[in-house]
Order: C-alpha cells, then structure tokens, then sequence
C-alpha cells in the first residue's frame, strides 16, 4: 500500500525566510500522482500542485517551487521569502493508479512570524 | 463558482445516536470523496462516489456508509456514534474519478460525540 511521511510536524520561521517542507513517499505502482496542499485555519484543504510520475522537472510558481525526485522518492515543497499568510498545514499526497485513492502525509504546520 | 459545500458545519451528538452529513459538490464534478481528519490519524480516506456508486472504501467499520445522488450530491451517514468518531468530516469533489484528478475540499462538518 502507499505511504507518505512528512518527518517534519512542526515549523517555525521568520518572515521572509525560504523554507522547505519534505515528503517522502512509497509505492509499487509505477504510475502515481503526487499532490501538496495547503490547509489554512479556516479548515479548507487547498489544491496547490500535481506531479506525476513520470514528470520530474522542477516547478515554480511564484514564490512556491516543488523538487521530484524519483531516485529518492522525494517530493518536497520551498516557499521563498515566506509570508505570515503562508502559516498553514501543508499535506503532501499520493494516488495510485492501481487504487485511487488518495493517501495524506500527516502534515506540516509552518508557522510564518512577522 | 460555487466551491464544495459542506453542511452542517458543527454537529454535537451523543454516543449511539446517529448522524448524516451532507456534501454538494463543485457544478460539473462528478467524483465526491469522503475524509475523516482527526489530530491522533491525520487525514484518513472514508469511501468515494462516481456516478452514484461506490467506486472505493477505505478501512472503516460498517458504521460508517455514503450514497450519492444523481445531481452528485453526496451524504455520510455514521450509527452507533462512538466517542472516537469526533472529529472533522471533509469532502472533497473532483471533475471525473481518477487517480490525477485534484481534489477540491469544503470547509468540513466538525462533529462532537459526547
């Protein structure tokens, strides 16, 4: 079954410094998808961006850029310059093909102080 | 439009009653997926509907059921509540079933067993 672990629970920066959160993930699937998202206070889980496996070019989007990395099962998230709008839980996700369904990491809460 | 809505947004109940949540998705998305996110498990995935079936479960007892309705939207129904079943019930739409398809989540239903 797939698995996703974000080691990190906690975060804590100061404004405008570059932060980067970890994903590490698990499957036997050769075809997969891999998502982050963002849950703000409000409780809404917000779509931020998808991968799939056989795509591992970078992606920047503003101030967001993600780095896949199949030889280490790697999918982490840097915020540059973060923002205190950016104190969120940010879950890193995982769909199998084989399965469909969509499994979470446990989380990282970063908190951004101005 | 219109973003997935949730309703009710908080819900108190006692132990062996029972409760229904109810989930009106994006227009034109097809695909409605249950979570249960509690702060001990995280995000855990409950079941999905596409086209009023059931097309995937996750690992929860028997107490625990959905349906779906032609117009796509979506209940959760939990009998017997059990204390440990307090926590926040998110849905979440996408346009078609399928593995690469984001999901797009409501703010949740909170519910507390006493």
């Amino acid at each position: 079954a797939q698995k996703v672990t974000q080691a990190q629970t906690e975060i804590s920066v100061v404004e405008k410094e570059d932060v980067t959160l970890d994903c590490v993930y698990e499957t036997r699937d050769t075809t997969y998808y891999l998502f982050w998202y963002k849950q703000p206070p409000s409780g809404e889980l917000v779509f931020l961006i998808r991968r799939n496996s056989f795509d591992e070019q970078n992606e920047i989007s503003g101030r967001y850029s993600w780095n896949f990395q199949k030889s280490t099962s790697s999918f982490n998230f840097t915020i540059t310059a973060s923002q205190v709008v950016d104190s969120a839980v940010y879950f890193c996700a995982l769909s199998e093909v084989s399965n469909n369904d969509m499994r979470f990491g446990a989380g990282t809460r970063l908190t951004v102080k101005p | 439009k219109a973003g997935v809505t949730q309703t009710p947004r908080y819900l108190i109940k006692t132990r062996g009653q029972q409760v229904t949540l109810s989930c009106s998705p994006i227009s034109g998305h097809r695909s409605v997926s249950w979570y249960q996110q509690t702060p001990g498990q995280g995000l855990q995935f409950l079941f999905e509907y596409f086209s009023e079936t059931q097309r995937n479960k996750g690992n929860f007892p028997g107490r625990f059921s959905g349906r779906q309705f032609s117009n796509s939207r979506s209940e959760m129904n939990v009998s017997t509540l059990e204390l440990g079943d307090s926590a926040l019930y998110l849905c979440a739409s996408s346009f078609r079933f399928g593995s690469d398809s984001p999901l797009h989540f409501g703010n949740g239903t909170r519910l507390t067993v006493t």
